[in-house]
């Protein structure tokens, strides 16, 4: 069965510091997204991408944050200077439709330090 | 922007016991979805529904859109089933993408 997948699955960066955080979506999907869950928190969206261009973003999605699709398969998320605030678990999912189920990654888990 | 709060926070039941989440929000949604957050934390779509009731093998999902309420049971519940089960509705009401998550309830079902 056709998966989310994500890299790294935990990624250690230190304040100030650039990451990028991977997502391959479900190959036949259109619509992409970005979730956080900062730890002991509720799940909260971040953006939402398709053909190329981000459709909707949260208050959270500043700056410092950027969307891509560099090319036919991968969705990445990059935080241009980290903050302590940014630790948290990132979740990728993606949809076939806008208004399709959302498959969801495992997750990337961010630790700032 | 849509508010969506979760009953019980916590629960506890055993093995054969039917189990009953509820879910509101206060803003009108196309549809109201219900995921299942495992004790890893990986996260999994159960339900997408915008009417009446859905059901995949023991999980039920029910939705009434005049009162803004959801519920989810879970029938003849399996120390399996536990991990936490979150409720997310549109922000806006309209949009799918810009999700509105619930805190979870947290179930946990003893052998």
């Amino acid at each position: 069965e056709p998966e989310v997948t994500q890299t790294p699955s935990h990624q250690v960066t230190q304040m100030g510091q650039e990451v990028i955080l991977r997502c391959v979506p479900i190959s036949n999907h259109l619509y992409f997204y970005w979730y956080r869950q900062i730890l002991g928190q509720k799940v909260e969206f971040l953006v939402s991408f398709y053909n190329n261009e981000i459709s909707e973003k949260s208050e959270i999605f500043d700056d410092q944050f950027s969307v891509e699709r560099p090319d036919g398969s991968n969705f990445t998320l990059k935080i241009r200077s980290t903050k302590l605030e940014d630790s948290a678990m990132y979740f990728c999912a993606s949809s076939v439709g806008y208004s399709d189920t959302q498959y969801f990654g495992p997750g990337t888990r961010l630790t700032v330090l | 922007k849509n508010e969506v709060e979760q009953s019980p926070q916590n629960l506890t039941a055993q093995e054969g016991e039917f189990i009953t989440i509820n879910c509101s929000y206060s803003v009108g949604i196309s549809a109201l979805h219900w995921l299942q957050q495992h004790p890893g934390g990986g996260i999994v779509s159960l339900f997408m529904l915008s009417s009446g009731k859905k059901k995949h093998g023991r999980l039920i999902a029910t939705i009434n859109i005049q009162e803004k309420h959801s519920s989810l049971h879970i029938t003849a519940s399996h120390p399996r089933d536990s991990a936490v089960y979150i409720c997310a509705a549109p922000g806006d009401g309209g949009s799918q993408g810009n999700l509105i998550f619930g805190k979870g309830t947290k179930l946990s079902v003893k052998p």
